[in-house]
């Protein structure tokens, strides 16, 4: 069964300080994963795409990796800001077709000053 | 820089009664979706649309679902009769290709959405 797993579900980190978010995913055959921004109440917004010959990207302080052997991807962000505080959603795309996007549950994340 | 828009932001309603919510694509873009999330819950896929008809759709969609383009720029998710579990943020998405294992990324770009609320 496709499916997408995130950790931690929440987060709560203080401003300056750096943080990894896990995403786990068993969708076959995999095209690419992108991790999503959604600020409360927005919609989710895309931060970077991997494909599965990319192994790191970065997008700022942003910073996703991938390992396609072990279905397992992270965002790392680093120097955390408070406009950092959303859920980061981790969703993966297989290769039948436009529509099959499984969405992971998300992280909360919480930047205190 | 292009956006989707929807409208309303928020919309009450009664149980049992039609809601329309609507969405302006990106206007160069060929494939548009709804999504619902449910307070705390995951995003899920409801239904796409393409070439002026239903491409796929979930198990959520059900005969209470319709979707409908019905000029060159609006997208429209009708529930024709709501329930208590309606209740949820639905939000719309386009994107200029098809994702396919060639390469081609598909990016969905997402509306703020629209929140319903239930009574």
């Amino acid at each position: 069964k496709n499916q997408v797993e995130q950790s931690p579900q929440s987060l709560i980190i203080l401003e300056g300080k750096n943080c990894t978010l896990q995403c786990n995913y068993t969708v076959s055959p995999f095209s690419n994963l992108r991790w999503y921004k959604q600020d409360t109440g927005r919609g989710p917004v895309s931060l970077t795409i991997m494909t599965f010959s990319e192994n790191t990207k970065s997008n700022g302080r942003y910073t996703a990796t991938l390992d396609a052997d072990t279905k397992q991807s992270s965002l790392h962000i680093t120097a955390s800001q408070l406009s950092d505080s959303a859920s980061y959603i981790c969703v993966v795309r297989d290769q039948t077709g436009a529509n099959n996007l499984f969405f992971g549950t998300g992280t909360r994340l919480t930047v205190i000053p | 820089e292009p956006e989707v828009t929807q409208t309303p932001s928020h919309q009450v309603t009664q149980m049992g009664q039609e809601v329309i919510l609507r969405c302006v694509p990106i206007s160069n873009h060929l494939y548009f979706y709804w999504y619902r999330q449910i307070l705390g819950q995951k995003v899920e896929f409801l239904v796409s649309f393409y070439n002026n008809e239903i491409s796929e759709k979930s198990e959520i969609f059900d005969d209470q679902f319709s979707v409908e383009r019905p000029d060159g720029s609006n997208f429209t998710l009708k529930i024709r009769s709501t329930k208590l579990e309606d209740s949820a943020m639905y939000f719309c998405a386009s994107s200029s290709r098809k994702g396919t294992s060639g390469g081609n990324t598909g990016e969905l770009f997402f509306g703020e959405g629209s929140r319903l609320t239930v009574l």
